[in-house]
């Protein structure tokens, strides 16, 4: 079946602009997280929801970045007034339930670049 | 604060040797992951490892988890050229209520398998 999708793949901005990027998780994955990576930082975690409670946002790493999930499927990731430290890949995994032990499934990722 | 440590963070080795791919975590978890990343491509699940003891093997690569020791480890059999990428760990954190949450990945290995 399909795969964790995400869109665009590459994203070039201004610094200061606002981006969004977009997770479709496998149908039926509860659980969905945001990670990005980067050289320097690694893969980082960022937000994570399940199902209809309250997201985890306890990486998300300033009050410019924050992301919403609609219906319980595709997310979005939004960035306001982007800076080159933001520069990184933007990868979203799901996983079918949020038991502990399910294994995550990753996208392609999006490649943000602030110029 | 969980940290997973990896080494060695890169391997250079020849075809048809073996290796070993060390995975130490800080904290207590039963939840051992183990991703391949190509260049410029997404990570792939290679193995879940959900309880002390747990071994698995897929071709040339085998995963082991000791719990007690915090150590994971990923054993590479004969190496061919095509297992060259980069090799992360992650530890799964346990939520309130049995869920998982985020992932937290070691730096990755970077191996290159050369003829």
């Amino acid at each position: 079946g399909a795969g964790v999708s995400q869109s665009p793949s590459n994203k070039v901005t201004e610094k200061g602009k606002d981006v969004e990027l977009r997770c479709d998780p496998i149908s039926g994955h509860t659980a969905l997280y945001w990670y990005r990576q980067s050289l320097g930082q690694g893969l980082e975690f960022l937000i994570y929801f399940q199902g209809n409670s309250a997201p985890d946002k306890s990486g998300l790493p300033s009050d410019r970045f924050s992301a919403e999930r609609t219906g319980g499927s595709v997310s979005t990731l939004t960035i306001q007034r982007t800076q080159q430290e933001d520069s990184a890949v933007y990868l979203c995994a799901s996983s079918l339930r949020s038991e502990f032990g399910y294994e995550q499934f990753f996208g392609p990722g999006t490649r943000l670049t602030v110029l | 604060e969980l940290k997973v440590e990896q080494n060695p963070l890169f391997l250079s080795m020849q075809e048809g040797k073996n290796y070993t791919i060390y995975c130490n975590y800080s904290t207590t978890s039963d939840r051992l992951y183990w991703y391949r990343q190509d260049p410029g491509k997404s990570l792939e699940s290679l193995f879940v490892l959900l309880s002390n003891g747990a071994v698995k093997q897929e071709g040339r690569l085998m995963a082991s988890l000791d719990t007690k020791a915090r150590l994971s480890t990923l054993h590479i059999t004969a190496a061919v050229h095509d297992l060259s990428a980069t090799y992360f760990c992650a530890v799964g954190l346990q939520h309130y209520g049995g869920s998982q949450g985020n992932l937290i990945f070691g730096k990755g290995t970077k191996l290159s398998v050369k003829p």
